[in-house]
């Protein structure tokens, strides 16, 4: 079945350095690729998404490209901030709707 | 933006008990709701798809009369783990979608209910 990847965690950095997540996925055809971002006490919250090959989807200064040829996702970030400090979830979503996580990456910024 | 609720956000039962997991879309209204359970440093696992007025879908391998979920209204879903025993602790997330969303980025996530079966 589908599944996705997700670098091993947690993640801890200070202010300002740059950031990469790798993710990478399995599936048979042509998913919608996520990131979904939780912050501590919350729910998770869409941060990002590329529905084709080659896609990049952006937000909050965050970055992720879809790349069909290494089944790809990394989300980056050039310069993380203390409030990015958060689990990040890779995640996939085809045919019958259901989105399929990968195990989530603790991140933590520090000042 | 849509909000989604879940009440209590953690309970602690003694084994054998039953818990009921509330999920409310505060702003909108929901006609399919998703639950999930998340193991420590798992990701998280579709237990069922509930849409409202009609009886939950479940994932293989999800006891459907120990998972029983309810979906009466379009901003109410409840969970209810029926005798349940420690290996039922786990957090659980609730998810709502809106009607005619597109698959992915129409779900509005729960903040989780942390459940510990003593």
């Amino acid at each position: 079945g589908d599944s996705v990847t997700q670098m091993e965690g947690p993640v801890t950095l200070s202010e300002e350095a740059c950031l990469t997540i790798n993710c990478t996925y399995t599936a048979t055809g042509y998913p919608s690729l996520f990131w979904y971002v939780q912050y501590p006490g919350e729910g998770l919250q869409l941060l990002l998404k590329a529905t084709k090959a080659d896609d990049k989807g952006s937000n909050k200064g965050f970055e992720a490209t879809y790349r069909k040829e290494t089944t790809s996702f990394h989300l980056e970030k050039g310069s993380v901030q203390v409030s990015d400090s958060a689990v990040y979830f890779c995640a996939l979503i085809q045919g019958a709707q259901k989105l399929v996580f990968g195990q989530g990456t603790r991140l933590t910024i520090n000042p | 933006g849509a909000v989604v609720s879940q009440h209590p956000s953690r309970v602690i039962c003694k084994s054998g008990t039953s818990v009921k997991i509330e999920c409310r879309s505060l702003d909108f209204q929901a006609t399919t709701m998703f639950w999930y359970r998340q193991f420590p440093k798992q990701s998280l696992m579709l237990m069922a798809t509930s849409n409202e007025g009609s009886k939950a879908t479940y994932e293989q391998g999800v006891e459907k009369d120990k998972f029983l979920i309810n979906h009466a209204s379009l901003t109410l879903s409840t969970l209810t783990v029926t005798s349940a025993h420690p290996e039922d602790s786990s957090f659980y997330i609730c998810s709502a979608g809106l009607a005619g969303g597109i698959p992915g980025d129409e779900q509005f996530f729960g903040p989780g209910t942390r459940l510990t079966v003593l």
